[in-house]
């Protein structure tokens, strides 16, 4: 059970618009910054957001990340088949005092 | 350009010991902590800790503490991960990842795969 509560699975079709949401709470995401990986099968993780809403230099402005209170959100628009990954977001725990991942959404383009 | 190079698949009988190697390369080794993430088959990350590239003092995610051992060569720029008394659920793909803060994985390296089997 992950701290970080994503959805398992995710899917859309080419060019469109989806979002995969990342729940926490006071001692994570609502005190701290949420970042977003992507991670392709045999690859190293990818940083995608950081501190939220930032992107990294190299990453499409195709992917967004928002946060309100204690939740987060990853915003992919104009989907290729080459965003088919798993996304897993993180964070801080201030309470635990270690770094937090959600479970991973295995993100499908049909 | 900055590089984290990790060290070859593992397979390794039940009680054995492993040790990790991140070899990195393109930027200032202390001036960044080394985390270790872990993806067991078919489970997500988990963070593992950290190690503080300038003062050598470890952090332990809870789970991780007691087998397994985060260490530093600064002369080589390699951070390393041992775990003793392997057990078949240490089977998984860990990866080491530079850090800005504490969950800001700006690089990782490719992955080790170990695998404990008797």
């Amino acid at each position: 059970q992950s701290v970080l509560t994503q959805p398992p699975s995710a899917s859309g079709t080419p060019g469109q618009r989806v979002t995969i949401s990342c729940s926490g709470s006071s001692s994570n995401i609502g005190s701290d910054y949420v970042y977003w990986y992507q991670h392709l099968p045999g690859t190293a993780p990818k940083l995608l957001i950081y501190r939220d809403n930032q992107r990294p230099s190299g990453v499409p402005d195709r992917f967004s990340g928002s946060k309100s209170g204690t939740s987060a959100s990853l915003a992919i628009s104009g989907l290729r088949s080459e965003d088919e990954a798993d996304y897993y977001c993180a964070a801080w725990d201030d309470s635990l005092s270690v770094g937090v991942f959600g479970g991973g959404t295995k993100l499908t383009v049909l | 350009q900055v590089q984290l190079v990790q060290s070859g698949s593992e397979l390794k009988k039940p009680g054995a010991s492993v040790k990790v190697s991140c070899k990195a390369s393109g930027y200032s080794f202390v001036t960044y902590t080394m985390n270790w993430v872990r993806q067991a088959p078919g489970q997500g990350l988990e963070w593992m800790g950290y190690i503080n590239t300038k003062t050598g003092n470890p952090t332990y995610a809870p789970g991780f503490t007691g087998r397994f051992v985060f260490s530093l060569d600064t002369s080589v720029t390699t951070a390393y991960l041992q775990i003793s008394s392997l057990k078949a659920e240490d089977t998984a793909v860990y990866y080491c990842a530079r850090a800005i803060g504490m969950v800001r994985f700006d690089y990782w390296g490719q992955g080790t795969v170990v695998t404990v089997s008797s």
